[in-house]
Formats: structure tokens, C-alpha cells, sequence
């Protein structure tokens, strides 16, 4: 079946570093997604995944590691407009050529000063 | 600006009631997607719309149906109304509809917000 796992939700503290979790688990596997959502707005897309390694863009970064079925969205420096819930999707095939996005429930990331 | 929009942005309307909402793709993508997120709730598929025909279908209720015209833009209509169906609800739009192995990025709307009293 498909899968998808994220913590609930993550406090961390202005300036830090915080590292936000998703496993999968899916059986056409062909990307994955991290949208950014703040309360009552529309999600954002943050980044995109489909080899195995690390895609930096500015303070965040993305990780992919396809045969362990993980991700993780890495924040630096952070801020408090950084506190927003942050959503994984999985590319996945059906077996056709047509694909689908699978989310999760998304992660609410709080910012402490 | 993803460049997605929606009308209207706020609906407040009684049970049993119907409403139809809105949505204009970005220039050039010819797919849609409706979502509906309850409050502190995950995004929820509803239904795909690629090119004027249906795609793919979600967790869509038989009280809901959406369609795609010719040009592209697309309507939910929601009846029946009931007060579970208070929500913000989403359009997205991307390039292929998530067609082949192509990277299809989805742009959301800014939304409808329904509530339903």
C-alpha cells in the first residue's frame, strides 16, 4: 500500500537548525515534494527529489535516500515566519504511466524566540 | 502568486445548500486538482481533471462533482451542504497532469474558505 509518515508536529528555537522527517512507503515511487503551508494559506512548493542526495536552496535543503524510503527537510537560521506546517508528497506510479501525489498529514513546525 | 485562481474567496451559506466554486489554472498547465482541508486537517484529494476530462478521483463525496471546461478553468459544486463540509478548499493546477515521468509540479490556488452554518 502507500504510506506516509511525518511527525505531528516540531517546536525549535530562533536561529537554529531544525530537521523535519518523512518516510514512505510506496510502490511506484517517482519524486517527492515538501510544500511549505502557513495557517489558513495556500501550500507552497519548497522542493523537489528524484536521485538519492542532498538539494540545497538557500536555508533549506532537502534530502532523499530512495532505498530507505526517507527524506528530511533541513531549515536553517531560523525564523519566526519559518513557523508553518510543512507537507511531504510522494510521486507514485500506478502502474501506468499515469502518477499521483500521496501527502502526508504535514508536520507543524513551531519557532520560539 | 502561484499564478492560480480562485473565486470566490470566502463562502458562508446554510445546511443543505449548494455553491460552486471557482478555478483558473496557471497559463499553459492544462490539469486541475481540488483538494479540501478541514481545519488542522491534511490535504485531502477530492478529484483530477486533465485537458477537459476527469484524470483521477479521491475522497470525493456523491454531493460533490466537479468539471473542466474548454478553457481550461474548472468549478466544484458542492450540495447538500452539511456542516462537516466547512473547509478550506484548494485548486491546483499543473503541466501534465502527472502524465509520463516528467517532474509536475502543483501551484495551489489561495483557496475558498466554506463555511457552512
Amino acid at each position: 500500500g502507500q504510506n506516509i509518515d511525518q511527525p505531528t508536529e516540531m517546536t525549535a528555537t530562533e536561529g537554529a537548525i531544525v530537521q523535519i522527517n518523512c518516510t514512505y512507503q510506496t510502490s511506484g515511487f517517482n519524486g517527492l515534494f515538501w510544500y511549505q503551508q502557513h495557517a489558513g494559506e495556500a501550500p507552497t512548493f519548497l522542493s523537489y527529489n528524484v536521485l538519492d542526495g542532498l538539494e540545497e536552496k538557500g536555508r533549506f535543503s532537502s534530502f532523499l535516500s530512495r532505498s530507505k524510503g526517507y527524506s528530511y527537510l533541513l531549515l536553517k537560521e531560523l525564523q519566526m515566519k519559518d513557523s508553518a506546517s510543512y507537507l511531504c508528497a510522494v510521486r507514485d506510479s500506478n502502474g501506468d504511466s499515469n502518477y499521483q501525489l500521496i501527502w502526508g498529514a504535514g508536520t507543524k513546525l513551531i519557532i520560539k524566540p | 502568486d502561484s499564478g492560480v485562481t480562485q473565486t470566490p474567496k470566502h463562502l458562508i451559506t446554510a445546511t443543505g445548500q449548494r455553491v460552486t466554486l471557482r478555478c483558473s489554472p496557471r497559463s499553459g498547465d492544462l490539469s486541475v486538482y481540488w483538494y479540501q482541508q478541514s481545519l488542522d486537517q491534511g490535504l485531502q484529494f477530492l478529484i483530477q481533471y486533465y485537458n477537459g476530462e476527469e484524470r483521477a478521483k479521491g475522497n470525493i463525496l456523491e454531493r460533490f462533482s466537479a468539471q473542466q471546461f474548454p478553457d481550461l478553468h474548472s468549478e466544484l459544486n458542492l450540495s447538500s451542504l452539511e456542516l462537516g463540509d466547512s473547509a478550506l478548499y484548494f485548486c491546483a493546477s499543473s503541466v501534465t497532469g502527472g502524465r509520463g515521468g516528467f517532474t509536475d509540479t502543483q501551484y495551489f490556488g489561495p483557496g475558498t474558505r466554506l463555511t457552512v452554518l
